[in-house]
């Protein structure tokens, strides 16, 4: 299978400070990525997709000033949690598309916010 | 709409039993994707299986197996002689193209394996 590569897999920030987390696709290029938030026990949930080179689409719910996501490259999308709080605390994972229909994902990236 | 319900929260066995996880799946579209993802206590996502709608065939890979059933829209993965190391959380997630075009999943609500040595 494809590899995807997320950083960092644990991060601890201050209340109010921002965080940025990192999704690449080691080998294969990805027009789209997709970034989903798993609360302690609950199913993940889609946040956002996001394209190469234009705006991400947000999923009801999700504010985007608040969940900044940048897909600079075929190969790299980021997601900034800005002015972070604790209820942002969550474990946070991207997937890479490789195909119409095949999505690999990352390890994922658990944010405590104190 | 579509829904992937889980119905079971948790599952306890004892090694080397078989167990059945369910996934029933509700959607409009003739042409979807169905997949079931292993979550380990580490928290990455392990692929497992990918079924398109159009092939019912039930496949078996080594100790997993997948039942793939339209007329009950079920998509059920059994494993048999369980190990302590399939101890995780399964999701069954449906894909389908959203209104912009892109192929989201949705995640049922994961099932929890424990596996007893």
């Amino acid at each position: 299978g494809a590899v995807v590569s997320q950083h960092p897999s644990r991060v601890i920030c201050k209340s109010g400070t921002s965080v940025k987390i990192e999704c690449r696709s080691l080998d294969f290029q990805a027009t789209t990525m997709f970034w989903y938030r798993q609360f302690p026990k609950q199913s993940l949930m889609l946040m956002a997709t996001s394209n190469e080179g234009s705006k991400a689409t947000y999923e009801q719910g999700v504010e985007k000033d608040k969940f900044l996501i940048n897909h600079a490259s075929l190969t790299l999308s980021t997601l900034t949690v800005t002015s972070a709080h604790p209820e942002d605390s969550s474990f946070y994972i991207c997937s890479a598309r490789k195909t119409s229909t095949e999505a690999f994902f990352g390890q994922g990236t658990r944010l405590t916010v104190v | 709409a579509q829904k992937v319900t889980q119905a079971q929260t948790e599952i306890s066995v004892v090694e080397k039993e078989d167990v059945t996880l369910d996934c029933v799946y509700e959607t409009r579209d003739t042409t979807y994707y169905l997949f079931w993802y292993k979550q380990p206590p580490s928290g990455e996502l392990v692929f497992l299986i990918r079924r398109n709608s159009f092939d019912e065939q039930n496949e078996i890979s080594g100790r997993y197996s997948w039942n793939f059933q339209k007329s009950t829209s079920s998509f059920n993965f059994t494993i048999t002689a369980s190990q302590v190391v399939d101890s995780a959380v399964y999701f069954c997630a449906l894909s389908e193209q959203n209104n912009s075009g892109y192929s989201t999943l949705t995640f049922g609500k994961g099932t929890m394996l424990l596996v007893s040595p």
